[in-house]
């Protein structure tokens, strides 16, 4: 199984860019990498996936390096409204395997 | 797209009741669900994964006669808990995989469950 480790918890300040790194030394060939969001009593909401290299959309961009043991969430001018936790989930969708979360990053944006 | 959808979003029950809450997925299939709990300021803990006309797999620790999970369909999954108790209070979270490639999930509001 794949442990996960991430930060408990990150400030910074709204405009700028926050990168919120995973660990993930002994993932598996086949798992993917995903970001959730979680608001309070909210349930995740997806931020992005990726397999390997760079992968970017409309909200962040997802760094991961060659042998893919760790993988860092960017997110480019964040907002107050970015205040949330951020879930690092390392795994792929089988029944044979298991789906592991990480504990989460606190990130709090300050004005 | 890719809407899921749980209902109802709270309840609270006397302790020994059961409650049932619905996960459906609303404009795709689903062809498994997974559902999860949460702790106030803690992870989401997965409970169980269902997929549709099978048996759902449960978790180590999770006592599958105490939640029941029924995914009778492509876009609908079910978690009883039966016999509440207090300390089965906490936050239950649905999400569903789709058809095809993507190994993303859809997650679900969430219900807030508390037993009194």
């Amino acid at each position: 199984l794949a442990k996960i480790t991430q930060p408990i918890s990150m400030d910074s300040y709204e405009g700028q860019e926050v990168n919120i790194t995973c660990s993930h030394n002994n993932i598996a060939t086949n798992d993917y990498i995903t970001w959730y969001q979680q608001f309070p009593s909210q349930g995740p909401r997806f931020i992005i996936q990726g397999y390997k290299t760079k992968v970017t959309n409309e909200v962040a961009s997802l760094f991961i390096p060659a042998d893919r043991k760790s993988s860092t969430l960017s997110l480019p001018r964040v907002s107050l409204s970015d205040t949330a936790v951020y879930y690092c989930l390392v795994g792929i969708l089988n029944r044979d395997d298991k789906i592991i979360f990480g504990k989460g990053t606190r990130l709090h944006i300050l004005p | 797209g890719a809407v899921v959808s749980q209902h109802p979003s709270w309840v609270i029950c006397k302790s020994g009741t059961s409650v049932k809450i619905e996960c459906r997925s609303l404009d795709f299939q689903a062809t498994t669900m997974f559902w999860y709990r949460q702790f106030p300021k803690q992870s989401l803990m997965l409970m169980a994964t269902s997929n549709e006309g099978s048996k759902a797999t449960y978790e180590q620790g999770v006592e599958k006669d105490k939640f029941l999970i029924n995914h009778a369909s492509l876009t609908l999954s079910t978690l009883t808990v039966t016999s509440a108790h207090p300390e089965d209070s906490s936050f239950y979270i649905c999400s569903a995989m789709g058809r095809g490639g993507s190994y993303e999930q859809y997650f679900g509001p969430g219900t807030r469950l508390t037993v009194t």
